[in-house]
């Protein structure tokens, strides 16, 4: 089963504008991991935030990360067509190598 | 540097048929992942290895299924015999040890079962 439920499911916004994309999971975590899929392709790492960390950027990401509450956000600046892919989180728990993920948010640009 | 080699990049078979999917992960790296998605079930992990041996095969979903990695550049999945309720994109992943569990997916296999 998913861990991760992300939030909203569908997100369509226009080109310049900031997107936001919330994750919400149920144990304890040593990290949470932001994933993108464009459409029939693989899904490609995107950015990496560990339990004992609050904030990450990387370029035009943002992600925060609220153990208390078990949520993590995911913020794209200025946004570009180029970023219309679906967005997952994933989350790394105790020993385990494995990651599981959440169900997604579909990211819709619009130039 | 390759990425995780994935073959074939589409599948269309009949119920019944065995289906092979092969996975190459990406040059020493010591974990691989097998992954089926599906609009109804999202991305649900079937199997993992470490060092070529199965670690985690609790999403296996049926006898039907079944995954090897002979060696540490290939592996494979197999469905025998096929049903139309597998078809899905299988995606193979791989990782290294000690990278925070970052995991590097290849482009998948879309599989259709008639």
């Amino acid at each position: 089963s998913q861990q991760g439920e992300e939030d909203p499911q569908a997100l369509s916004i226009q080109e310049g504008e900031n997107a936001t994309m919330n994750c919400s999971y149920k144990t304890s975590i040593n990290n949470l991991q932001w994933y993108r899929q464009n459409s029939g392709r693989g899904l490609v790492h995107l950015i990496l935030i560990r339990s004992n960390e609050r904030e990450k950027h990387s370029g035009r990401l943002r992600v925060t990360l609220d153990t208390s509450k078990k949520s993590s956000s995911l913020l794209i600046t200025a946004s570009r067509a180029a970023d219309t892919a679906s967005y997952f989180c994933a989350t790394s728990s105790g020993s385990a190598r494995q990651l599981t993920f959440g169900s997604g948010t579909q990211l819709t640009v619009l130039p | 540097d390759a990425g995780v080699i994935q073959s074939p990049r589409h599948e269309v078979t009949e119920m019944g048929q065995e289906v092979t999917l092969r996975c190459k992960p990406i040059s020493g790296h010591d974990y691989l992942f097998w992954y089926r998605q599906t609009m109804m079930r999202g991305l649900e992990l079937l199997i993992y290895f470490n060092n070529n041996v199965p670690i985690d095969d609790s999403g296996m979903p049926e006898d039907r299924f079944s995954a090897k990695m002979p060696n540490a550049s290939f592996s494979t999945l197999k469905i025998q015999p096929s049903e139309p309720r597998d078809s899905a994109v299988y995606f193979c992943a791989s990782s290294l040890v000690g990278k925070d569990n970052e995991q590097f997916f290849g482009p998948g296999t879309r599989l259709t079962v008639l």
